[in-house]
């Protein structure tokens, strides 16, 4: 099994550029999840779905970031327009039926300049 | 609400010390209770888990309890090691038959060397 597999790990792009993460789970996963994390407030939940429907979107800071699960493989995280303090990294988990743990990708390093 | 508080680091270990990290937790229900490590560069990866009270989730020689009367989850490791040089998550989901939110600490890094 090759993991969450999150693309691209690195980013660096422009205030006022649209950003788009990309997020594959696991297969037979039907959770996904989108974290950001930064050193001051830590690993923040953005949002989740459950069988490609979300649940949770408390955590989406503003209306320039927006989510979606097109099918149970594929997930985005799209952010438009970026500002300097959406830099972060970024991270996608999937998990299975049950609350046994997630598996997270490696992450998406954002720089907004 | 549900909340994990973990103990500050870092924490700077000589090789083959014994470790503790501290975990306390807040929640209603019968929450689950993960600790998750995070290597230099890398996603989390989860290290071990308890789902009830009294069980105790055990991995690479560490281990950690869940107390319900203490409301805590502390990590232990008899010796640790320079590749256990990371940043370590305390995590806890609750919910009965649902996938819940993943509420974690805000890590604690630890040093360890030679």
């Amino acid at each position: 099994d090759a993991g969450v597999i999150q693309s691209p790990r690195h980013e660096v792009t422009e205030m006022g550029q649209e950003v788009t993460l990309r997020c594959k789970p696991i297969s037979g996963h039907n959770s996904l999840f989108w974290y950001r994390q930064t050193m001051m407030r830590g690993l923040e939940l953005l949002i989740y779905f459950n069988n490609n429907v979300p649940i949770d979107d408390s955590g989406m800071p503003e209306d320039r970031f927006s989510a979606k699960m097109p099918n149970a493989s594929f997930s985005t995280l799209k952010i438009q327009p970026s500002e300097p303090r959406d830099s972060a990294v970024y991270f996608c988990a999937s998990g299975p039926e049950g609350y046994y743990g997630y598996t997270f990708g490696s992450g998406t390093r954002l720089t907004v300049v | 609400g549900n909340s994990v508080t973990q103990m500050e680091g870092p924490v700077t270990l000589s090789e083959e010390a014994f470790l503790t990290i501290n975990c306390t937790y807040t929640a209603t229900g019968y929450p689950s209770l993960f600790w998750y490590v995070q290597y230099p560069g890398e996603g989390l990866q989860l290290l071990l888990k308890a789902t009830k009270a009294d069980d105790k989730g055990s991995n690479k020689g560490f281990e950690a309890t869940y107390r319900k009367e203490t409301t805590s989850f502390h990590l232990e490791k008899g010796s640790v090691q320079v590749s256990d040089s990371a940043v370590y998550f305390c995590a806890l989901t609750w919910g009965r038959g649902s996938q819940g939110n993943l509420i974690f600490g805000k890590g604690t890094k630890l040093s360890v060397k030679p």
